[in-house]
């Protein structure tokens, strides 16, 4: 089955620097490829999702870029404010509409102003 | 704010006893899920649904249940709590896209605690 790996565990960066966390996956029939935040004692959210005919992908201060040769994909955060302090989860899957996606273990996002 | 939710959000009980998480959502989605989640930590998914009368098990399924009698109820039973229960319950719901994509709306989640 699907494993999703995600890198780094925790990061930290200053407030107006940009963040980069990174997901593989092993699976290459994966095709779809989501991003969830979840900020302290609240529910994940998506905040961007990829398909695998597109390499890349943004919405204002975030993008998610796709390799799917290497089967990695990333999100990148620019500009970085507080408020984007939280715990970021990437996912794969999306293989047939009754696949599931697979969460890798999260990435612990700290903004310092 | 995804319509999905879950009853109770927080619980207290003691050892051995038997218990029902509720979860229902009114987006109609064919898609439902359970993970177990400590606060900040991984998403570890216990059991998985893509319609009525289809369960399927995931990493924490052994020592829970479930069911789906309707698309929109899909209640996670734990036969007998133990303390290493003690954690976050998260239900989620997501349908198929025309666009091949799959968004999960996450429920509230239930905490709880097992002495």
């Amino acid at each position: 089955g699907e494993n999703v790996e995600q890198h780094p565990s925790t990061l930290s960066v200053q407030e107006g620097d940009s963040a980069v966390i990174k997901c593989t996956y092993s699976d290459s029939a994966s095709n779809y490829f989501p991003w969830y935040k979840q900020e302290l004692g609240k529910r994940p959210q998506l905040i961007i999702d990829i398909r695998s005919n597109v390499g890349e992908k943004k919405d204002q201060r975030i993008a998610v870029t796709l390799n799917k040769t290497a089967k990695h994909f990333s999100l990148h955060i620019t500009e970085t404010q507080p408020e984007d302090s939280a715990v970021y989860f990437c996912a794969a899957g999306g293989k047939t509409s009754y696949d599931k996606v697979i969460f890798g273990p999260g990435t612990s996002l700290s903004v310092i102003p | 704010e995804a319509d999905i939710y879950q009853t109770p959000r927080y619980l207290v009980i003691g050892t051995g006893k038997k218990i029902t998480l509720e979860c229902s959502q009114t987006m109609g989605h064919d898609k439902m899920y359970w993970y177990q989640q400590d606060p900040g930590m991984e998403l570890h998914l216990i059991h998985y649904s893509y319609g009525v009368n289809s369960t399927e098990k995931g990493d924490l399924s052994s020592e829970s249940t479930v069911s789906r009698i309707r698309t929109e109820h899909f209640p996670l039973t734990l036969e007998s709590a133990r303390p290493s229960h003690t954690s976050q319950y998260l239900c989620a719901s997501s349908e198929w896209g025309g666009r091949g994509t799959d968004t999960q709306y996450f429920g509230p989640g239930t905490r709880l605690t097992v002495l």
